[in-house]
């Protein structure tokens, strides 16, 4: 079965660090861009970044370059995505998200983890 | 930063009204423009690529046109499952999301 299985809700205080993991199955690990979106409660969806299963390269927003961290383990299918420094409007569900391209990044979506709720506070 | 706006922000339709989402790009994105429809307490699911490509399994009502700056998302005959937050995405080297428009049935 295809599908993307992320890690349970986090509450962490001002200041902290969390590191969110998405476990892929059914599919080519190292085939697809993996990247990571945000909402915050209410709200629209928001580009953090992405993470190259294959190579490991990452590229993040702007906004995020300083406190986010994206990484993988090829041996366990997984990818990580780390924020450090938040803060409490970094409270939000995060989602890791699969681009649709094989071995190609086309920047949108056709396989979404159930997301992951960080609470700061 | 090219930015997204979509309009309106919510609209009510009854059960088989035509209802039509617009989605703007502040510069030329050519047909990098992808429509997504999240229903309440659901995930995104990608509903259209490359302004008007329908993705499997997504029922013909829906359709996407324009190019450029401009885009639009139609629903030609609104179903009570149609009721969701529809958001456009555009993804030419980058992504930036429009703020979604709320459907709701009247």
């Amino acid at each position: 079965q295809v599908q993307l299985v992320q890690s349970g809700a986090e509450v962490k205080g001002p200041g902290a660090s969390v590191k969110v993991s998405c476990k892929a199955s059914g599919y080519t690990f190292t085939g697809y861009y993996m990247h990571w979106l945000r909402q915050a409660p209410g709200q629209g969806l928001e580009w953090m970044g992405w993470v190259d299963p294959n190579s490991g390269g990452t590229k993040y927003a702007q906004k995020f370059h300083d406190r986010v961290t994206m990484t993988r383990d090829t041996s366990i299918t997984t990818v990580y995505m780390e924020m450090s420094r938040l803060r409490s409007d970094d409270t939000a569900v995060y989602y890791c998200v699969r681009d649709v391209g094989n071995w190609n990044n086309y920047w949108y979506f056709d396989l979404w983890g159930r997301g992951t709720l960080v609470t700061v506070s | 930063d090219i930015q997204m706006t979509q309009s309106p922000s919510s609209l009510s339709a009854s059960v088989g009204d035509r209802v039509t989402i617009s989605c703007r790009a502040s510069q030329d994105i050519t047909n990098y423009l992808a429509w997504y429809q999240q229903k309440p307490g659901n995930v995104p699911e990608l509903l259209i690529s490359a302004a008007s490509t329908l993705q499997t399994g997504v029922p013909s009502r829906f359709s996407g046109s324009g190019s450029g700056t401009d885009f639009t998302l139609t629903i030609s005959s609104l179903q009570p499952e149609d009721v969701a937050t529809y958001y456009c995405q555009r993804y030419n080297s980058a992504v930036t999301f429009g703020p979604g428009t709320k459907v709701n049935i009247k």
